[in-house]
């Protein structure tokens, strides 16, 4: 059972261009949903996360999107550089309960000049 | 600053042998965690543990043991090798399980 189910499997980008990668959750008692970056070779480092209480959260280029009936969240990375070249991660979990991040598969954009 | 300290970084293990997978944070948090990533798969949770003395099973527990004797440090006990235990192996720590995780460099695991 794939609790969070992420899309696509991996993504290319002209640089500059938008990158969206989609997540879709089951479990309606999620309520934190943060997005990794890893770099080949590294650990996930965490980019941004959300709260369902809100619809959208920007910090620079990247923006989440959370659409709580649809179930589902979005990563938009606008004006898309080589250097945002990963894998990205999306993941949840309930904060009532300290339950484990649940984790997406990945996808990994590659951003081409 | 060290963060969330992984050794070792790479090992080649063959069927049966035991080993363990060390991971040692020097942040103060409670919550620790170990995750498997293998291509196609995503992080899958292996073990967790909210606090010294407490671990519980995560997605893919079988053929793997913890112990929290400490805050600090949150080692990953592989008690008979096997070719599918091969993958990359992280460790994460964080206050909470809903707050910024700091992961490891991860561990490459080889079983031959």
């Amino acid at each position: 059972q794939q609790q969070v189910k992420q899309s696509p499997q991996s993504l290319i980008v002209q640089k500059g261009g938008i990158s969206i990668i989609n997540c879709a959750y089951e479990n309606t008692a999620f309520d934190y949903f943060p997005w990794y970056q890893q770099f080949p070779g590294k650990g996930p480092a965490l980019l941004i996360a959300i709260r369902p209480d809100v619809s959208e959260k920007k910090e620079g280029r990247f923006t989440i999107s959370f659409n709580k009936s649809a179930k589902q969240f979005s990563l938009h990375i606008m004006d898309s550089q080589p250097g945002d070249s990963a894998t990205y991660f999306c993941a949840a979990s309930m904060i009532k309960g300290n339950t484990p991040l649940v984790f997406g598969k990945g996808t990994r954009l590659s951003v081409i000049a | 600053n060290a963060g969330v300290t992984q050794t070792p970084k790479f090992q080649v293990l063959k069927t049966g042998q035991s080993m363990t997978l060390q991971c040692a944070q020097d942040m103060n948090h409670e919550y620790m965690s170990w995750y498997r990533q293998d291509p196609g798969m995503g992080l899958r949770l292996i073990h967790y543990s909210v606090g010294a003395g407490i671990t519980d099973q995560g997605e893919v527990p079988n053929g793997y043991n913890v112990s929290r004797s400490t805050t600090e440090d949150f080692p990953l006990r592989l008690l008979s090798a096997a070719p599918s235990q091969t993958s990359v192996y992280f460790c994460a720590s964080s206050r909470t399980a809903n707050t910024e995780a700091f992961f490891g460099q991860g561990t490459r695991l080889t079983v031959v």
